[in-house]
């Protein structure tokens, strides 16, 4: 089984429309989770934390479950700028152990 | 901020060629770099953490003879793909352990092609 799994699209979705990623991981005790921003033929980008409380930033809202081992990412407003893949990212023990996903392509259409 | 540089971002060649990539920390000191390889529509994943002053930890899988480590200062680590074929072919990623919020600062990449 997969550290971490998710959805790889891809997600067609026109502007300002409102998109979710979500993401299983198999480990319970894994202690931190984010999201990273992937550009074709880039390296990965911190997006953002993902905190037990869930968290938000600007149109990004990020929610963790970990009774399900469950993590959401939600965009609202999508901008065409928008358009990449996302990778759910968790570490069972901090910042030296980080398992990505395969990630999930976004495409923002006009 | 934190930045990872990494050299060069595209190679091109021929199968038999060994191939060597740099990954320098340029405004901090990394005492652990780490090394990873992503295949067209397929996650990151871990081949080796690279230590500075000795030797590097390969994931499992990761042949340590053909993917050569050097860590031999604080602010560089190279990756030597030896004798590379063309199954080689990959995107290879650097990073840094991260400051602040960053959990690893990753460097631009290396797509490495070989014929």
């Amino acid at each position: 089984r997969k550290e971490v799994e998710q959805d790889p699209g891809p997600f067609n979705v026109p502007e300002g429309a409102t998109v979710a990623f979500n993401c299983t991981y198999s480990n319970s005790a894994s202690q931190s989770f984010f999201w990273y921003r992937q550009d074709c033929r880039k390296e990965p980008k911190l997006l953002m934390s993902v905190y037990s409380s869930g968290n938000e930033d600007g149109r990004f809202t990020a929610q963790l479950n970990r009774a399900s081992q469950y993590i959401s990412l939600l965009i609202r407003d999508s901008k065409l700028s928008d358009s990449a893949t996302y990778l759910c990212v968790v570490s069972p023990t901090g910042a030296n152990n980080l398992f990505f996903g395969t990630g999930t392509r976004l495409t923002v259409i006009p | 901020g934190a930045v990872v540089s990494q050299h060069p971002s595209r190679v091109i060649c021929k199968s038999g060629t060994s191939v060597k990539i740099e990954c320098r920390s340029l405004d901090f000191q990394a005492t652990t770099m780490f090394w990873y390889r992503q295949f067209p529509k397929q996650s990151l994943m871990l081949m080796a953490t690279s230590n500075e002053g000795s030797k590097a930890t390969y994931e499992q899988g990761v042949e340590k003879d053909k993917f050569l480590i050097n860590h031999a200062s604080l602010t560089l680590s190279t990756l030597t793909v030896t004798s590379a074929h063309p199954e080689d072919s990959s995107f290879y990623i650097c990073s840094a352990h991260g400051t602040g919020k960053e959990p690893q600062h990753f460097g631009d990449g290396t797509r490495l092609s070989i014929l």
